[in-house]
C-alpha cells in the first residue's frame, strides 16, 4: 500500500507568521494533492500537482501556495497565516487517471492564533 | 461544475440493522463514483469505487450501485456492525478535461452504529 508521510502532525502558529506543511510519498506516483477537512464542508482541494516542477490551483487556492521539488515531496506553504486557516489538512498522492485511487497522510492539525 | 451532496450529518443506527448513505452528484461528464471511509483519528482511505462496465462494486459488506439516470451512487449494507462507525465521503472523478485525477468530495456523513 501507498505510504504518504506528513510533518508536521500538529502545529501551532501565530497570525502573520509562514507556515509550511511538508508530505512525502514513496509509492512513486505522479500526482499529488493537498486538502482541507472542515466540519461542514468535507475535503476540499487546495493545491495538486502533475510531477515534479508542476503545481495547480484546486478549489480554494487562495492563501496557499505549493512547492513540488521532487517526485516524492509535495509542500504547502501559508505565506501569512491566518486564523481561518485553522484546520486538519490531508495530502494524497495517486497515479492520477479518471479511477485514480487517492493515498491520504495521517494529517496535519493546523492552529492559527 | 462538479458537485456531490451526501446525507447530511450525522446517521445513527442500531447494530444489525441496514446501512443507506445517499450520495447524488452533478458533473458535466459521465464521472467515475468513490466512497471513501475515515474512522476517528485515521486518514481516509478507499472504500469502493464506481466501474466502468457497470458492475456492482462490493467491500467489507458495502455495495454502491450508480445509476446514472439519478445520478446517484448509494453506499448501502446489510447489517451494520459497531466497527462501521465512522466518517464516510463520497466522491466523484471528472472524466471530462485534462482528466487530472482531482476527486470532489461531498460534506461527509458520519455513521454511528450502536449496541
Amino acid at each position: 500500500e501507498a505510504a504518504v508521510t506528513q510533518s508536521p502532525r500538529n502545529k501551532v502558529a501565530v497570525t502573520g507568521g509562514k507556515v509550511t506543511l511538508s508530505c512525502n510519498q514513496t509509492n512513486n506516483h505522479n500526482n499529488m494533492y493537498w486538502y482541507r477537512q472542515d466540519t461542514g464542508h468535507g475535503l476540499r482541494l487546495i493545491h495538486y500537482s502533475y510531477g515534479a516542477g508542476s503545481t495547480e490551483k484546486g478549489d480554494i487556492p487562495d492563501g496557499y501556495k505549493a512547492s513540488r521539488p521532487s517526485q516524492e515531496n509535495f509542500s504547502l506553504i501559508l505565506e501569512l497565516a491566518t486564523p481561518s486557516q485553522t484546520s486538519v489538512y490531508f495530502c494524497a498522492s495517486g497515479e492520477g487517471g479518471g479511477q485514480n485511487t487517492l493515498y491520504f497522510g495521517a494529517g496535519t492539525r493546523l492552529s492559527v492564533l | 461544475g462538479d458537485s456531490v451532496t451526501q446525507t447530511e450529518g450525522l446517521v445513527t443506527l442500531t447494530e444489525g440493522l441496514p446501512v443507506m448513505l445517499n450520495c447524488t452528484y452533478q458533473s458535466t461528464y459521465s464521472p467515475f463514483l468513490f466512497w471513501y471511509v475515515q474512522h476517528l483519528n485515521e486518514a481516509p482511505k478507499l472504500l469502493l469505487k464506481s466501474f466502468t462496465d457497470n458492475k456492482r462494486p462490493e467491500h467489507q459488506g458495502f455495495h454502491a450501485t450508480l445509476h446514472k439516470s439519478s445520478s446517484s451512487f448509494h453506499l448501502q449494507k446489510s447489517s451494520a456492525q459497531l466497527s462501521d462507525s465512522a466518517l464516510y465521503y463520497c466522491a466523484l472523478s471528472d472524466l471530462g478535461g485534462a482528466n487530472t485525477g482531482k476527486l470532489t468530495f461531498g460534506h461527509g456523513t458520519i455513521l454511528r452504529v450502536h449496541p
